[in-house]
């Protein structure tokens, strides 16, 4: 089973709009990675927050972390028209495989 | 550089017969990582390769399903016997070494079994 869940599964907005995905989990983990997906074909790494870290940002994005909720955001700003995708957070419990939820789908309109 | 390749792109299969899979990851990389995604849905681990290390086969659905991985570079992933839910893309990542990196995605193998 899917450890990562994000919420919502779909959000539609506005070019110029915030958008915020949340992601939950159940285990420790040693990071939490977030993804973009266009098309439904290669993943693309957005960012990585360890456990030891509560927020994080990379251009237009932020990333925060509360592991005693287990739970982290992604927070796109000023969105445009290219953000639209799925949008996946993935943990890592240990030093191997990645535990992917089942996505956010982004819609941004022009 | 170069990222990470996979082929074929596309393979339609009949029902019953053997597919191979080929990933060729980023050079340097002691990481590959195989998964499965299924239409609309997150990534589901197969197996793991780390240098010479006996693989992480744990995310393997059946025994129909192997993997192996040559001189440390190129993967090959091989289903037998297809089924129809075998019907997903698969995709390959790799990484510079195991835990705290981030894992590059080739675009993925997107099987059909009729």
């Amino acid at each position: 089973s899917q450890q990562g869940e994000e919420d919502p599964q779909a959000l539609s907005i506005q070019e110029g709009e915030n958008a915020t995905m949340n992601c939950s989990y159940k285990t420790s983990i040693n990071n939490l990675q977030w993804y973009r997906q266009n098309s439904g074909r290669g993943l693309v790494h957005l960012i990585l927050i360890r456990s030891n870290e509560r927020e994080k940002h990379s251009g237009r994005l932020r990333v925060t972390l509360d592991t005693s909720k287990k739970s982290s955001s992604l927070l796109i700003t000023a969105s445009r028209a290219a953000d639209t995708a799925s949008y996946f957070c993935a943990t890592e419990p240990s030093g191997s495989r990645l535990t992917f939820g089942e996505g956010t789908q982004l819609t941004v309109n022009p | 550089g170069a990222g990470v390749s996979q082929s074929p792109s596309n393979k339609v299969t009949e029902k019953g017969k053997d597919v191979e899979l080929r990933c060729d990851p980023i050079s340097g990389h002691t990481a590959l990582y195989w998964y499965r995604q299924s239409l609309g849905q997150g990534l589901e681990f197969l197996i793991y390769f780390q240098g010479n290390s006996a693989p992480d086969k744990s995310g393997l659905p059946s025994d129909r399903f192997s993997a192996e991985r040559t001189g440390g570079s190129v993967s090959t992933l091989t289903i037998q016997r297809t089924q129809q839910e075998d019907s997903a893309v698969y995709l390959c990542a790799s990484s510079l070494w195991p835990g705290n990196h981030e894992q590059y995605f080739g675009p993925g193998t997107r099987l059909t079994v009729t």
